[in-house]
């Protein structure tokens, strides 16, 4: 059974920190995607990562996969308090099959 | 650009009683996903449909059924309600190429079991 690991699962830092959020996952897998979700909200996507190596940015993050260590990185550059959210990683075993997601990181960015 | 539709938005039932939730997928998109998030919980997957026939189940109750129909819309239909079947409820769509990928999620419906 496909384990998806986050960590931390809370997150708190001041604006204009850098930071990292991890994410393990237990078996093969060459798909792997990022989701904001604010409270009460749908999965706003954020990145899809599709092969070993791949590096995307959009703004102040940064997501990554390294297939063969079985783990992708968010990296937040320089916070400010509107990614304040709760970040979620999930992978997909094989194209359209289910998503398997991790726990999900809440981050505040404290002013 | 068109997006994944779900009704109702906010759903107020009591126990014991059904439900029924509708996803409309994005046109052409050939697989819908039902996914189930409680409370300070990550979603979880409960069935799929790829061209309106079951293509994968997971922790789905027995209490719950789902179908895809010939226009490509699905529901997710729940009966004998429980209080812990309050939760946020996802419909997503994709297209099963493998040259495209990537998942569009619904607004989803609160389900709220009093």
């Amino acid at each position: 059974e496909l384990k998806v690991e986050q960590n931390p699962l809370f997150l708190s830092m001041q604006e204009g920190k850098n930071y990292t959020i991890y994410c393990n996952y237990s078996t093969t897998s060459d798909r792997l995607y990022w989701y904001r979700q604010d409270p009460g909200k749908s999965l706003e996507s954020l990145f899809v990562l599709l092969s070993n190596g791949a590096v995307k940015q959009e703004g102040r993050l940064m997501a990554s996969l390294d297939t063969k260590a079985r783990l992708s990185t968010l990296h937040i550059t320089a916070a400010v308090h509107d990614l304040s959210a709760t970040y979620f990683c999930a992978v997909e075993e094989t194209s359209g099959s289910r998503l398997t997601f991790g726990e999900g990181t809440q981050l505040t960015v404290n002013p | 650009a068109a997006g994944v539709i779900q009704s109702p938005r906010h759903l107020i039932k009591e126990k014991r009683e059904t439900a029924t939730l509708k996803c409309y997928p994005i046109p052409r998109h050939d697989t819908v996903y039902w996914y189930q998030q409680g409370p300070g919980q990550d979603p979880q997957f409960l069935i799929s449909f790829y061209e309106k026939m079951q293509s994968d189940k997971g922790s789905i109750p027995d209490r719950f059924s789902a179908q895809q129909f010939s226009d490509y819309h699905s529901e997710l239909n729940m009966s004998s309600l429980e209080l812990g079947d309050s939760a946020l409820y996802f419909c997503a769509s994709s297209f099963r190429d493998s040259y495209n990928y990537g998942y569009t999620f619904g607004s989803g419906t609160r389900l709220t079991v009093v």
